[in-house]
């Protein structure tokens, strides 16, 4: 049973738009959130995270947004660019317990110029 | 600064052989994790250490998979007899403080034929 779920695979936006990418959790035991974008024949890198005592993390263009009630959370990127182009992975944990990281499968976004 | 190192980048072998891979975390990262990454199954965590100790192992698919850590610079994840349903990408990833930020290397491609 997934813990984490990205339910659209996929994503297409117009460069200078903005990406809205989701993610829906079912543990309420997790409390640290991250994304991490990933580009082809390489390994995931950090994005941004939040803690669950937040519910807005902003660094730059990117914004991560919260909601504990609805087990949901999303990535607000904008301006997209081009570069941003990549397979995002949304990833969970409980923070005060073990340090293992559980993932989404993933969402490839296109940003076209 | 170095990032993590995973060695072989590509590894194509026949099925009943010996599989070995190498990981060099961060230094100074005390935690250590293995992940394979396939389509069906997305990123899934399969054993991770911290001070070269191993505190979860529940994602090690069987027998034919083990891992060892012994010291704080080097990991190997081996699968023997490996067999054509163990092709995927293994990611390393290292951490330096529980539930924060984990840094994945570029991976390791398997091909078991």
């Amino acid at each position: 049973d997934q813990q984490v779920k990205q339910n659209s695979p996929s994503l297409s936006v117009q460069e200078g738009r903005i990406s809205i990418l989701n993610c829906d959790y079912t543990n309420s035991m997790f409390d640290y959130f991250l994304w991490y974008k990933k580009y082809p024949a390489e390994g995931p890198t950090f994005l941004i995270s939040i803690s669950s005592i937040k519910d807005k993390n902003e660094d730059g263009r990117f914004t991560v947004f919260l909601n504990k009630s609805a087990k949901h959370l999303s990535l607000h990127i904008v301006p997209s660019q081009p570069g941003d182009s990549a397979v995002y992975f949304c990833a969970a944990s409980t923070r005060g317990g073990s340090e293992k990281l559980v993932f989404g499968k993933g969402m490839k976004l296109t940003v076209n110029p | 600064d170095a990032g993590v190192i995973q060695s072989p980048r590509h590894e194509v072998t026949e099925m009943g052989q010996e599989v070995t891979l190498r990981c060099k975390p961060i230094s100074g990262h005390n935690s250590l994790f293995w992940y394979r990454q396939t389509m069906m199954r997305g990123l899934e965590l399969l054993i991770y250490f911290n001070n070269n100790v191993p505190i979860d192992d529940s994602g090690m698919p069987e027998d034919r998979f083990s891992a060892k850590m012994p010291n704080a610079s080097f990991s190997t994840l081996k699968i023997q007899p490996s067999e054509p349903r163990d092709s995927a990408v293994y990611f390393c990833a290292s951490s330096s403080r529980t539930g924060n930020e984990q840094y994945f290397g570029p991976g390791t491609r398997l091909t078991v034929t």
